[in-house]
C-alpha cells in the first residue's frame, strides 16, 4: 500500500468552471476527510465520511462544494462555478478507525489554481 | 475550533534538542492531545498522540502537563529533515481542527 493518493497534483482552472478531484484511500480505512489550506494557514475541515455515508457537511464552504464516496472507497471533492478565492490546496486524509486514538494519514493534495 | 495556542516559529540548531510548547487550556476531560507536522509541499504526517501521562515514540516525545492545560513536543535531536510546521490538535472523537501551528527552523 502506497499511501493516500490524490489527483490530480495540480489542477488550474478558469473563473466559473467546474472542477473535480479524486482521493484513494489506504485500503480499508473506512474513514476519509476533506480538508483545505491556503497559504500560510493550517488546515480547514471540510468533510468527512465513514465509509459511504457523509457524517459532516455543514463545513463545506457553499453550496458549490460537494463530496461523494459513492462505494466506501475511493472520494471525489466537486467545486462548481469556481472562483478566484476557491484557490488552495485541498486535502485527503483517511484513518481505520473514528476514534482519538486514531491517526490520520494525509495525502500529498491537489492544489488548485483558479485565473 | 482551533483550541490550542502555539508560537508562530521557532529555531533550532542541527542536532540540539527542540521543544516545540502549546497552551490548551480549555481542554476537556477527553480530549486527546494530537501533534502532526507539515514538511513543504506535503500533507500532515502523524507524530504522536497522549492524554495525561507522557508519551515516547520513535518520532518524539510528548509532555503532557499536571493540569493538562499546556504539552511540549520534544524532538530530541533536531535535523534538517525536521524543519516543518508542527501543529498541535485536541481531539475528542472523530473530528479534529487544525491552528496555524509552530513554523520550526533547523540551522545547520
Amino acid at each position: 500500500d502506497t499511501g493516500v493518493s490524490q489527483n490530480p497534483r495540480h489542477k488550474i482552472t478558469k473563473r466559473g468552471q467546474n472542477v473535480t478531484f479524486r482521493c484513494d484511500p489506504i485500503s480499508e480505512h473506512n474513514r476519509l476527510y476533506w480538508y483545505r489550506q491556503t497559504l500560510g494557514q493550517g488546515p480547514e475541515f471540510l468533510t468527512y465520511f465513514q465509509n459511504e455515508a457523509q457524517l459532516e457537511k455543514s463545513r463545506l464552504l457553499s453550496d458549490r462544494f460537494s463530496a461523494e464516496r459513492p462505494k466506501g472507497s475511493f472520494s471525489t471533492l466537486e467545486i462548481q462555478r469556481t472562483e478566484q478565492g476557491d484557490s488552495a490546496m485541498y486535502l485527503c486524509a483517511s484513518s481505520p478507525g473514528w476514534d482519538s486514538l486514531t491517526e490520520a494519514f494525509f495525502g500529498q493534495g491537489t492544489r488548485l489554481t483558479v485565473v | 475550533d482551533a483550541k490550542t495556542t502555539q508560537p508562530n516559529s521557532m529555531e533550532s540548531n542541527e542536532e540540539e534538542p527542540v521543544h516545540l510548547p502549546c497552551n490548551h487550556s480549555t481542554i476537556s476531560g477527553t480530549d486527546y492531545i494530537h501533534w502532526y507536522r507539515q514538511l513543504p509541499s506535503q500533507g500532515p504526517e502523524y507524530v504522536i498522540h497522549g492524554l495525561t501521562s507522557n508519551v515516547n515514540n520513535r518520532m518524539a516525545s510528548l509532555a503532557i502537563a499536571e493540569d493538562r492545560k499546556s504539552s511540549t513536543l520534544i524532538l530530541h535531536r533536531a535535523t534538517l529533515r525536521d524543519a516543518a510546521v508542527y501543529y498541535c490538535i485536541l481531539r475528542d472523537g472523530d473530528q479534529f481542527y487544525f491552528g496555524t501551528g509552530t513554523s520550526l527552523t533547523v540551522i545547520p
